[in-house]
């Protein structure tokens, strides 16, 4: 168990371009989540998945945002034209199932310039 | 949504001082983590206690559920306890995520 890992660490990148993130769960963790968070605040949720379904997605997510988990392993979360105000940590975690201990990973910090 | 409060933001202590970070929840929950941040970002679970105490090493931790809230107890703090620590509790029916304080920024100094 190599814990959840996300790549890559750092992204700096021009207004306007496309980025794309990975995240590999935990093996046999069903349940993904995307959270961001900016500089001193908590972390806030984005969006979840349940094997491939993605079922639930947080008003943040902006339709310049799209995530998505094929075949209920690594999921990618892509931001389209990128705002500086994007810039943020963007963090994913991994839990075995409903009601059980969430574990995150390193995170994708964004600087756009 | 569940309101998370973290109490207090920010807390200064001397090596082996002891502390009490407290988090207080707005509804009933089905899961509360305790987590620190460390220096790099990453999200290190301290805790998943939806209910009761445990403890691990220097640290315990209790939550009331009833009364919607919980402690982090920090004993003999260490330099290396610095960072920020949150609390995040994941509400009952079928809201499956985490909702996060925002935070309480520990500094230990020498």
């Amino acid at each position: 168990d190599t814990g959840v890992s996300q790549n890559p660490r750092h992204k700096i990148t021009k207004r306007g371009q496309n980025v794309t993130f990975r995240c590999d769960p935990i093996s046999e963790h069903n349940r993904l989540y995307w959270y961001r968070q900016t500089l001193g605040q908590g972390p806030e949720f984005l969006t979840y998945f349940q094997n491939e379904a993605q079922l639930e997605k947080s008003r943040l997510l902006s339709d310049r945002f799209s995530a998505e988990r094929p075949k209920g392993s690594f999921s990618t979360l892509e931001i389209q034209r990128t705002e500086q105000g994007d810039s943020a940590m963007y963090l994913c975690a991994s839990s075995l199932e409903v009601r059980t201990e969430a574990f995150f990973g390193q995170g994708t910090r964004l600087t756009v310039v | 949504g569940i309101q998370v409060e973290q109490s207090p933001p920010d807390l200064i202590l001397q090596e082996g001082a002891n502390s009490t970070l407290r988090c207080n929840f707005s509804d009933s929950v089905n899961n509360l983590q305790w987590f620190h941040q460390n220096p790099w970002g990453q999200l290190i679970n301290l805790f998943y206690i939806p209910s009761g105490t445990k403890q691990n090493g220097r640290l315990s931790a209790t939550t009331v559920a009833t009364e919607r809230y919980s402690l982090l107890y920090i004993s003999s703090s260490q330099t290396t306890d610095s960072g920020v620590y949150f609390c995040a509790v994941e509400g009952g029916g079928s809201n499956y995520k985490l909702t996060f304080g925002k935070g309480t920024l520990l500094t230990v100094n020498p």
